[in-house]
């Protein structure tokens, strides 16, 4: 099985622009969550979704939006973009169902802002 | 809310050695997760370790242990026969038992394994 895919991998835009980061699940995964990994303030929750929906949310303000997709792939989307949102992004997959199922993470989109 | 604290910003061993890395978490809870997530220089991270709260045995995967002491609410990883490879970002992570599966990190330890 493939693993989780992001894209890009690297991204660099300027203060003030929009980017959207794209995540691709494990096959027959159907809950994609997304966390932002900074020096300052580590590794932080920011969304999860599931069958189309938003479960949960983090801290973050309105910038920070995603969907997910019939095929459960997964967007993130910052809108006016400012420094502190250089950062690595991280999406991670689960399979349904159950009290657990571990979540498998991506290699990460290392977002710089200019 | 949960907290997780990783009080050992860096450590290094020599290769072979045994290394201890510490977390201590902070919750109300009491059915709920932990986990030690490996991340290399490569950026991508690897789950080494899980342990339920509801168990009392600790949590062993080949030379990965953990110490789960739920009462003092610590959860320390033990890296026995140390290799190379092992260099990393050791996150230890929380996560509640129900509700929203989100993990909450701890801000990580740096672990060098020396030649």
């Amino acid at each position: 099985k493939a693993g989780v895919t992001q894209t890009p991998r690297y991204l660099i835009k300027t203060r003030g622009q929009q980017v959207t980061l794209s995540c691709s699940p494990i096959s027959g995964h159907r809950s994609v969550s997304w966390y932002q990994q900074t020096p300052g303030q580590g590794l932080q929750f920011l969304f999860e979704y599931f069958s189309e929906t938003q479960r949960n949310k983090g801290n973050f303000p309105g910038r920070f939006s995603g969907r997910q997709f019939s095929n459960s792939r997964s967007e993130m989307n910052v809108s006016t973009l400012e420094l502190g949102d250089s950062a690595l992004y991280l999406c991670a997959s689960r399979a349904a169902g159950g009290s657990y199922n571990e979540q498998f993470f991506g290699p990460g989109t290392r977002l710089t802002v200019l | 809310a949960q907290t997780v604290t990783q009080s050992q910003p860096e450590m290094s061993v020599q290769e072979a050695e045994t290394v201890t890395l510490s977390c201590t978490y902070d919750t109300s809870e009491s059915n709920y997760y932990l986990f030690w997530y490996k991340q290399p220089p490569s950026r991508q991270m690897i789950l080494v370790i899980r342990q339920e709260a509801y168990k009392q045995q600790n949590a062993t995967e080949n030379r990965f242990s953990v110490n789960f002491q739920k009462a003092a609410k610590s959860f320390s990883l033990k890296i026995s026969d140390s290799q190379l490879g092992d260099t990393a970002m050791y996150f230890c992570a929380f996560m509640s038992f129900q509700g929203a599966q989100k993990l909450v990190f701890g801000q990580g330890t740096r672990l060098t394994i020396n030649p």
